[in-house]
């Protein structure tokens, strides 16, 4: 069964503090991303990552940053917390571009709150 | 404008109802469309993909698309309780390329 696990499923943390999040996947998969999910905005792409130590910034980037140093793991930092942060996290990973389609394979997320 | 608009709903609907789930997009060059089904507490699964124009049908799940309306629907029939959650659109221009996702319509399906 094809997996996509996350660190965390809910995390407190206060303004200002450093947030790691952690997606691992085990598909051998090239495409990792990261999404926000709010309400009413849908999934907004913060970063995504076609291989081993490349990235590129998606339509929200500010304030985020992203490690890729091994092809299952890809982590999203927030440099400094903050509360307009507080959002659901999602990790996705799909094969890829030579796939027939671009099903991506979600992680169960990470509520983050930023107090 | 946002390139993928779809209603938040909620929607709610008696067992056995047909639902239909609709999204318009701005984009001409999106080719390949997705529906994807999300449970309260879990990351979202691929429901449904379609390519170009036309209908899939999968079990009780029908994917339409109207390139020429710019509008993509997902209907499905015979609606069972289980199949309350959250069903997000999602379109891409070509394999490989950036998925734009729809806001995600809530759909509540009462027994």
């Amino acid at each position: 069964d094809v997996k996509v696990t996350q660190s965390s499923r809910y995390l407190v943390k206060r303004t200002g503090e450093k947030v790691f999040l952690e997606c691992v996947q085990d598909m051998d998969h090239e495409n990792m991303f990261w999404y926000r999910q709010d309400p009413g905005l849908g999934l907004r792409l913060i970063y995504f990552s076609y291989d081993v130590k490349m990235k590129e910034k998606g339509d929200i980037p500010e304030g985020y940053s992203v490690s890729r140093e091994k092809k299952e793991r890809f982590s999203l930092i927030l440099e400094s917390a903050s509360t307009n942060q507080t959002s659901m996290y999602l990790c996705a990973s799909s094969p890829s571009s030579g796939s027939s389609y671009n099903e991506q394979f979600f992680g169960p997320g990470t509520r983050l709150t930023v107090l | 404008q946002k390139e993928v608009e779809q209603d938040p709903g909620p929607l709610s609907v008696p067992e056995g109802a047909i639902v239909s789930l609709n999204c318009t997009y701005s984009n001409s060059a999106f080719q390949y469309f997705m529906w994807y089904r999300q449970y309260s507490r879990k990351g979202p699964e691929l429901l449904m993909y379609t390519y170009s124009s036309g209908n899939k049908e999968d079990g009780r799940f029908t994917a339409q698309v109207d390139k020429s309306s710019k509008y993509i629907s997902l209907f499905i029939r015979d609606s069972q309780p289980s199949d309350s959650a959250t069903y997000l659109c999602a379109m891409s221009a070509r394999t490989g390329f950036k998925t734009i996702f729809g806001a995600g319509t809530r759909l509540f399906v009462k027994a």
